[in-house]
């Protein structure tokens, strides 16, 4: 049972472009919310998070925007750069309100292509 | 600041035999988590250590354990393997327990013949 879901497997956008990406999930009691952005041969890279008192959270060229109401959320990348080209995962996690173990649960991953 | 490293980079083994790998922090981190990552899929949470003790488990089976040592390091076994556990073991490491983002290293690819 997919908690995470990124339902599009890949997106390919011209650099200068805005990309979106999208997640859904499906339990309520997820209260914190992160972007990966990982490289072939390289581990995942913490990217940007939001926390469910907010719905949105902004750090350059990253947004991401929360929708709880949906169980949606979305990086916005603005402007595409190539070398934002990778594979980009959501998380999420119970971690605020629970406390102890900050499990996260990933989606599967949206490769996204930045087209020179 | 070291970031988190993994060992070893690849490994091969072949079905039925025990696996271990490693794990080190980035430098005053507490906490390490383990995950796996099965071909097209995400990280899936195995465990989390949390100042030696075991703090947390996902859907895995007794034969994956773990250890974490004063020095916040942390090794993943695992015992009687099978094809299915052929994947990317990822660790990650974190400061605070509970909500914090936690900075992974590059992975362990464990093929499973």
């Amino acid at each position: 049972d997919q908690q995470v879901k990124q339902n599009s497997p890949s997106l390919s956008v011209q650099e200068g472009r805005i990309s979106i990406l999208n997640c859904d999930y499906t339990n309520s009691m997820f209260d914190y919310f992160l972007w990966y952005k990982k490289y072939p041969a390289e581990g995942p890279t913490f990217l940007i998070s939001i926390s469910s008192i907010k719905d949105k959270n902004e750090d350059g060229r990253f947004t991401v925007f929360l929708n709880k109401s949906a169980k949606h959320l979305s990086l916005h990348i603005v402007p595409s750069q190539p070398g934002d080209s990778a594979v980009y995962f959501c998380a999420a996690s119970g971690g605020l309100t629970q406390g102890g173990s900050e499990k996260l649960v990933f989606g599967k991953g949206m490769k996204l292509t930045v087209n020179p | 600041e070291t970031g988190v490293t993994q060992s070893p980079t690849h490994l091969i083994k072949t079905r039925g035999q025990q696996v271990t790998l490693r794990c080190s922090s980035q430098s005053g981190h507490n906490t390490v988590s383990w995950y796996q990552q099965a071909l097209g899929q995400g990280p899936q949470f195995i465990f989390q250590y949390y100042r030696e003790e075991e703090n947390g488990r996902g859907n895995f089976p007794p034969r994956f354990s773990g250890l974490q040592f004063p020095n916040y390091s942390s090794e993943l076994n695992v015992n009687a393997l099978e094809l299915d556990d052929s994947a990317l073991y990822l660790c990650a490491s974190s400061l605070v327990v509970g909500g914090d983002e936690q900075f992974f290293g590059p992975g362990t690819r464990l093929t499973v013949l």
